[in-house]
């Protein structure tokens, strides 16, 4: 596609559910980053691919968090037992590699109630 | 672990003002980026700084990076409403890999 697309673009959950955020990076690209991103604030890192593999998972908060790229291409993060401190955006930016400019897409906004 | 200050936080300011927004970072940094966002939006990247010295522009806005320093500065320069944005810079730590370290952002207003 012509950027990066994140869906879904709302999601409302209830505190103890599981939630499954996707993200479709730009076509070639085989960098791809989770952030959140909370209310005034600036992204803070989640989670790194290079290709299918996580390069950097240093930023998850905890074992709750999980992020999948089984094929270098989509993405998925998976939030189980969700908590009300969850609730953010969370961005994917998708890039050509390593250290190049990140290309976000819109987030998906998280609220667990 | 690094840190990245911008200031100011908000910013208010006439058009056909001047102003300079300045984002301090704490550690080695082999690479500085400048992004806008605009409301309900994603980031859209403005400026790569990938060595000290580094001096950027498109059109009214021009970013600097001076890596001895820890300083970055975005300069606006005969500001239009258009502008009217939150400015984020980023650092990427020369051990950290891939990842990018933000500021908090500096919410600009430009009033007519």
């Amino acid at each position: 596609g012509a950027g990066v697309s994140q869906t879904p673009s709302n999601k409302v959950t209830e505190k103890g559910k599981y939630v499954e955020l996707r993200c479709d990076p730009i076509s070639g690209h085989t960098a791809l980053y989770w952030y959140r991103q909370s209310l005034g604030q600036g992204p803070e890192f989640l989670i790194y691919f290079q290709g299918t593999g996580a390069a950097d998972d240093s930023g998850l908060p905890n074992d709750r968090f999980f992020a999948v790229r089984p094929e270098g291409s989509v993405s998925t993060l998976k939030i189980q037992r969700t908590e009300r401190g969850d609730s953010a955006v969370y961005l994917c930016a998708s890039s050509w590699g390593p250290n190049e400019k990140l290309f976000f897409g819109s987030g998906t906004q998280l609220s667990v109630l | 672990e690094l840190k990245v200050e911008q200031n100011p936080l908000f910013l208010s300011m006439q058009e056909g003002k001047n102003y300079t927004i300045y984002c301090n970072y704490s550690t080695t940094s082999d690479r500085l980026y400048w992004y806008r966002q605009d409301p309900g939006k994603s980031l859209e990247s403005l400026f790569v700084l990938l060595s000290n010295g580094a001096v950027k522009q498109e059109g009214r806005l021009m970013a600097s990076l001076d890596t001895k320093a820890r300083l970055s500065t975005l300069h606006i320069t005969a500001a239009v409403h258009d502008l009217s944005a939150t400015y984020f810079c980023a650092v990427g730590e020369e051990t950290s890999g891939s990842r990018l370290t933000f500021g908090e952002g500096t919410q600009l207003t430009v009033n007519p």
